[in-house]
């Protein structure tokens, strides 16, 4: 089965314009949660969404924003982009919606501003 | 929102050593505690996990024990070997999952 997988891998974007990013669940998870990763820190809580809707946000600008669609994938979009910006930002797909139970991480998609 | 705070950010022990690495949370409504294992350019994934109503769950050589009024938690690590050599990360969780900033451990041959 196949496990969380997110696109694109890596992408090189310039300061102002904008990203999407995507995920695919694993068949059956109904709740996808989305991190931004800084290189030495810990994945920091951008937004949560189960069954399309949004169950929770972190402490991030209205600049980044995220829709689940009908299939469970999801989308995260980040508008006029900074340096601060550039991180790891992984993907995460869960059975429940509490996020009680085990969080299941993509590859992640590397993204360098310049 | 939840605040977690984890240490030591690193630790160097000896193969055979026992490792501990120590997080505390700050809402008291957090109610699932798992930790994760990060190896070099690649995800994250869940080596031990404890719910609030336990203190206490081994796996192994994997231990993590709660302490629920002072709302701290750690991870045990007995036996070290080099392939435990990677970052370690905690996280609490009620309505969403908050992480540590992570522990870098190194097992030395």
């Amino acid at each position: 089965d196949a496990g969380v997988t997110q696109s694109p891998t890596h992408l090189i974007k310039t300061r102002g314009q904008q990203v999407t990013l995507r995920c695919s669940p694993i068949s059956g998870h109904k709740s996808v949660s989305w991190y931004q990763q800084v290189l030495g820190q810990g994945p920091q809580f951008i937004f949560q969404y189960y069954e399309k809707e949004e169950r929770g946000r972190g402490n991030f600008p209205d600049r980044f924003s995220a829709r689940q669609f009908p299939n469970y994938s999801s989308e995260l979009n980040v508008n006029a982009l900074l340096l601060g910006d550039s991180a790891l930002y992984l993907c995460a797909s869960s059975v429940t919606p509490s996020n009680t139970g085990e969080l299941f991480f993509g590859e992640g998609s590397r993204l360098t501003v310049l | 929102g939840e605040n977690v705070e984890q240490h030591p950010s690193t630790l160097s022990v000896q193969e055979g050593d026992s490792a501990v690495i120590k997080c505390t949370y700050s809402d008291s409504a957090s109610n699932y505690f798992p930790w994760y294992k990060q190896e070099l350019g690649k995800r994250p994934q869940l080596i031990i996990d404890i719910r609030s109503n336990v203190g206490e769950k081994k796996d192994q050589r994997i231990a993590v024990t709660l302490n629920k009024t002072a709302k701290h938690f750690s991870l045990h690590i007995t036996e070290t070997q080099p392939e435990d050599s990677a970052v370690y990360f905690c996280a609490a969780s009620h309505n969403d999952m908050r992480f540590g900033a992570g522990t870098r451990l190194t097992v030395k041959p």
